[in-house]
C-alpha cells in the first residue's frame, strides 16, 4: 500500500476555502485516493475519491497532481461544522487503512 | 434505510470477561470491516471480510475473533478482555465487486468499550 503523509493540524477561517494536503509519493498506477472525515467521536464519513482526474461533489473538490504523488482536498467555503479530523487514504480495494489524519479547526 | 448499525453503543467489561460486538448493514454490501480507535489516534483495522464466507486479518487482530454470519452481519468477539482493548470499535461496509472495487466505506457510529 502507498503510505500517506498529512500535516497533524490546520486552521481555517469560517467562509474561506480549506485546503488540506496529502503526500503519497509511492502511489501505484491503480491506487485511488480517498478522503474521509471524522467529526468528534462519530464514525468516519466518506467525502470524495479519485484516480487521476480532479473530482468535485457537493461536499468538496479533490485535486490530484499530474504525477499523482500528492493531492489536495478543498472545502470551498468552510463552516464551523467542518471542524473534524480529515483522513487521506490510498488503496485499490481490500482493507482500508487510516493514518492519524489532519485535525482541521474552522474558526469564526 | 439504517445503513450500518452497531450494538451495543456502550459496554463496560471486567478483565477476562468475553463479549461479542454486533454489526449489521442493510445496503447489500459484500465487504465488511472492524476498526478500533484509541484516544487521539487514527483507526486501525482489526479484521475484514471481503465477501460472505471469507475473513482476513488486518493490522491488529490479536485478541479478537470475527464471524461473518451472513451477508448482512459481521460480529467481533473478545474472548478474554484486557484493559488494552479499551477503545471505540467501528464497523464499516462497502460494495466489493469488479465494477465497484473503488466504492467508499460506510461506517457505523461505534461501540465504546471500557475494560477495567
Amino acid at each position: 500500500d502507498a503510505k500517506t503523509t498529512q500535516p497533524p493540524s490546520m486552521d481555517c477561517a469560517e467562509g474561506r476555502a480549506a485546503n488540506l494536503p496529502c503526500n503519497h509519493s509511492t502511489i501505484s498506477g491503480n491506487e485511488y485516493v480517498y478522503w474521509y472525515r471524522q467529526i468528534h467521536s462519530q464514525g468516519p464519513q466518506y467525502i470524495i475519491h479519485g484516480l487521476k482526474n480532479n473530482e468535485t461533489n457537493e461536499m468538496a473538490s479533490l485535486i490530484i497532481t499530474e504525477d499523482r504523488k500528492s493531492s489536495t482536498l478543498i472545502l470551498p467555503h468552510a463552516t464551523l461544522r467542518d471542524t473534524a479530523v480529515y483522513y487521506c487514504i490510498v488503496r485499490v480495494w481490500g482493507d482500508m487503512r487510516f493514518g492519524a489524519g489532519t485535525r482541521l479547526t474552522v474558526k469564526p | 434505510n439504517a445503513g450500518v448499525t452497531q450494538t451495543p453503543k456502550f459496554q463496560v467489561l471486567k478483565t477476562g470477561q468475553s463479549m461479542t460486538l454486533q454489526c449489521a448493514q442493510d445496503m447489500n454490501h459484500n465487504s465488511m470491516y472492524w476498526y478500533r480507535q484509541d484516544p487521539g489516534m487514527g483507526l486501525r483495522l482489526i479484521y475484514y471480510s471481503a465477501s460472505e464466507g471469507t475473513t482476513d486479518k488486518g493490522e491488529v487482530p490479536n485478541g479478537y475473533n470475527v464471524s461473518r454470519l451472513n451477508k448482512r452481519e459481521f460480529s467481533l468477539r473478545l474472548e478474554s478482555a484486557a484493559p488494552s482493548q479499551t477503545s471505540v470499535y467501528f464497523c464499516a461496509s462497502k460494495e466489493f465487486d469488479v465494477t465497484s472495487y473503488n466504492s467508499p466505506l460506510h461506517f457505523g457510529n461505534g461501540t465504546r468499550l471500557t475494560v477495567t
